[in-house]
């Protein structure tokens, strides 16, 4: 197993339009969060499932963005009508069944919205 | 929601120094993890640590729980440990702001 994937690693798009990314998990791995960080500042929490069930979301997710993890496998990530302010890099993180243990992360995907 | 503070917000050190990082939180937890996110943005995962001590090479940490807060000690630090250290908390992992360090040869 080579850790988490996150595709693509770079997305450019302009302003109006829907992007959706893509994160695999480890293998056996249930447990699957999404992070939206800008340049100086801590991983903001957007998500998380633990298998298919999104167990919770920020408020962020009640508009334009929408995640999904339809076999409890790979997620996606969908922004909706981007905008300018959502230029960031999104992580996504990983971790086992086994009750509290260690996360893992992706590379992340560097949005940049022009 | 809980909340999460980390200090000192930025740390620079001599090559060799020793140095201490808090992450203080509003509420009990479940879950408490130090990440070092290196210059190229790569989240590495140091500690789970949601109470007592533990220690790997030079870095550790020690997490009282009662009290809600963690400290992650790093002794003669190499211009590699550069980078944020973050804490991260609960089952949904909450991320304080982070402390960045700088290391200097």
């Amino acid at each position: 197993d080579t850790g988490v994937s996150q595709n693509p690693r770079h997305k450019i798009t302009k302003r109006g339009q829907n992007v959706t990314f893509r994160c695999d998990p480890i293998s056996e791995h249930n447990r699957l969060y999404w992070y939206r960080q800008t340049l100086g500042q801590g991983p903001e929490f957007l998500t998380y499932f633990q298998n298919e069930a999104q167990l919770e979301k920020s408020r962020l997710l009640s508009d334009r963005f929408s995640a999904e993890r339809p076999k409890g496998s790979f997620s996606t990530l969908e922004i909706q009508r981007t905008e300018q302010g959502d230029s960031a890099m999104y992580l996504c993180a990983s971790s086992p069944p086994r009750t509290n243990t260690e996360a893992f992360f992706g590379q992340g995907t560097r949005l940049t919205v022009v | 929601g809980i909340q999460v503070e980390q200090s000192p917000p930025d740390l620079i050190l001599q090559e060799g120094a020793n140095s201490t990082l808090r992450c203080n939180f509003s509420d009990s937890v479940n879950n408490l993890q130090w990440f070092h996110q290196n210059p190229w943005g790569q989240l590495i995962n140091l500690f789970y640590i949601p109470s007592g001590t533990k220690q790997n090479g030079r870095l550790s940490a020690t997490t009282v729980a009662t009290e809600r807060y963690s400290l992650l000690y790093i002794s003669s630090s190499q211009t590699t440990d550069s980078g944020v250290y973050f804490c991260a908390v609960d089952n949904d992992m909450r991320f304080g702001a982070g402390t960045r360090l700088t290391v200097k040869p």
